[in-house]
């Protein structure tokens, strides 16, 4: 089955750059989500198709996609984007959704 | 603005059944594809079974296979999730999610529900 890495921790500074990485075989020939879920709540979805925001997601969030890495990408970092981060794509092989194992984002 | 309200959890003993209810509004429920994805305490996020719009295409995490069972009623906006042989590992919060087909045509959940937890234990 298709396999997606996360780093399980990242600590950035308010107002830094925050980048949250999905390791996958060949993950750039696939279709990225990324979901926020903060403490005691559902996720939220804020990127789709590798690239796209929902609406009412700040422009702050933004992803990319290429070879074996997809990266989530939070400027100006603030307070309130302390949460875990999780990349999803769909498994062709099995017609299965996969999550990564999702990261933390602490906000020092 | 889509809401979706889980129902139908709380304690079942080892080997024993629950049935989760997932009522849609805010969007037309019979031209989407749900899933149910789970989350035991302090882990991550589980996919566990998926529907087509029309009920026709069912997906399961091979760790549920066998003994839950998805489905919909495109008339009540409802979908469930029928959940037999239950076992300890299955506790978890389960959410109930509106999927959306991505740019290459498969699916990922779009929306979701704020979670029914299901603790099995004796």
């Amino acid at each position: 089955s298709y396999v997606l890495t996360q780093p399980p921790s990242l600590s950035v500074a308010p107002g830094q750059t925050a980048r949250v990485t999905c390791g996958g075989n060949n993950i750039g020939r696939k279709s990225v989500q990324w979901y926020q879920q903060k403490s005691g709540q559902a996720p939220v979805l804020v990127v789709y198709d590798d690239t796209d925001r929902p609406s009412g997601i700040p422009v702050r969030f933004s992803g990319s996609n290429s070879g074996n890495t997809a990266t989530l990408t939070i400027t100006g970092v603030e307070a309130g984007d302390e949460a875990d981060y999780y990349c999803q794509v769909w498994d062709l092989n099995t017609d299965h959704v996969v999550f990564g194992g999702g990261t933390k984002l602490t906000v020092l | 603005e889509v809401q979706l309200w889980e129902s139908g959890g709380g304690l079942a003993q080892p080997g024993g059944s629950l049935r989760l209810s997932c009522t849609a509004s805010g969007f037309t429920f019979s031209s989407s594809a749900m899933s149910w994805v789970r989350q035991a305490p302090g882990k991550g996020l589980e996919w566990v079974s998926g529907i087509s719009s029309s009920g026709d295409n069912i997906y399961y995490a091979d760790s549920v296979k066998g003994r839950f069972t998805i489905s919909r009623d495109n008339s009540k906006n409802t979908q469930y999730l029928q959940m037999t042989s239950l076992r300890a590992e299955d506790t978890a919060k389960y959410y109930c999610a509106k999927d959306k087909e991505d740019i290459l045509g498969t699916i990922f959940p779009e929306s979701w529900g704020r979670g029914m937890l299901v603790t099995v234990s004796s």
